[in-house]
């Protein structure tokens, strides 16, 4: 059973414009989200976390959004570049595994074209 | 601080053969997580240390898989009778204690021929 998914596997965006990458959650324990973002032959790099006090954090060009009655977060990246053309992962901890585990979801390619 | 580093990067084994992998953290983080990337998937979760105690472990580390953290600092896993179900990317994180933001090594690439 998937605790996190990404159900667009793809997203292709023009370069200026907004990219949204979506997730959503079954798990209601979870209670700290996060995204990352890998490029080919490279570890995880970590972008941004939110808090399930709060329903929106903002870092430069990323902003997360949660909504925890429906349990989805998104990750908006404007405007988009071709640098950040790469694969995207959300994860959330939370519950019994506070602290510890990250549980992912499958990862959605994002494709930014100049 | 360099960050999180793996070694080696990557390893081509045959099946049956024993394999290590060496994490090194962030210096001044004190959790250290083990992950197992394969194709077109997310990490998943392998197991998990506090300094040098190993306080959970995923019902995917079969008995063939062992990690350590001798001293608190790096840590190693090693894998004995390579199948090839094994070949994957083993991921490396750290934090601080409180365990929210993982920061993430390279990976080591297993492939068991």
């Amino acid at each position: 059973d998937q605790q996190v998914k990404q159900n667009s596997p793809s997203l292709s965006v023009q370069e200026g414009r907004i990219s949204i990458l979506n997730c959503d959650y079954t798990n209601s324990m979870f209670d700290y989200f996060l995204w990352y973002k890998k490029y080919p032959a490279e570890g995880p790099t970590f972008l941004i976390s939110i808090s399930s006090i709060k329903d929106k954090n903002e870092d430069g060009r990323f902003t997360v959004f949660l909504n925890k009655s429906a349990k989805h977060l998104s990750l908006h990246i404007v405007p988009s570049q071709p640098g950040d053309s790469a694969v995207y992962f959300c994860a959330a901890s939370g519950g019994d595994n506070a602290g510890n585990m990250l549980t992912f979801g499958g990862g959605t390619r994002l494709m930014v074209k100049p | 601080d360099t960050g999180v580093s793996q070694d080696p990067r990557h390893k081509i084994t045959k099946r049956g053969q024993n394999v290590t992998f060496r994490c090194d953290p962030i210096s001044e983080h004190n959790r250290l997580y083990w992950y197992r990337q394969t194709l077109g998937q997310g990490p998943e979760f392998l197991t998990y240390f506090q300094n040098e105690a190993q306080l959970e472990k995923s019902r995917l580390l079969s008995d063939r898989f062992s990690a350590e953290r001798p001293k608190g600092s790096f840590s190693t896993l090693e894998i004995q009778r390579t199948e090839q179900g094994d070949s994957a990317m083993y991921l490396c994180a750290s934090s601080d204690y409180r365990g929210d933001e993982q920061y993430f090594g390279p990976g080591t690439r297993l492939t068991v021929t």
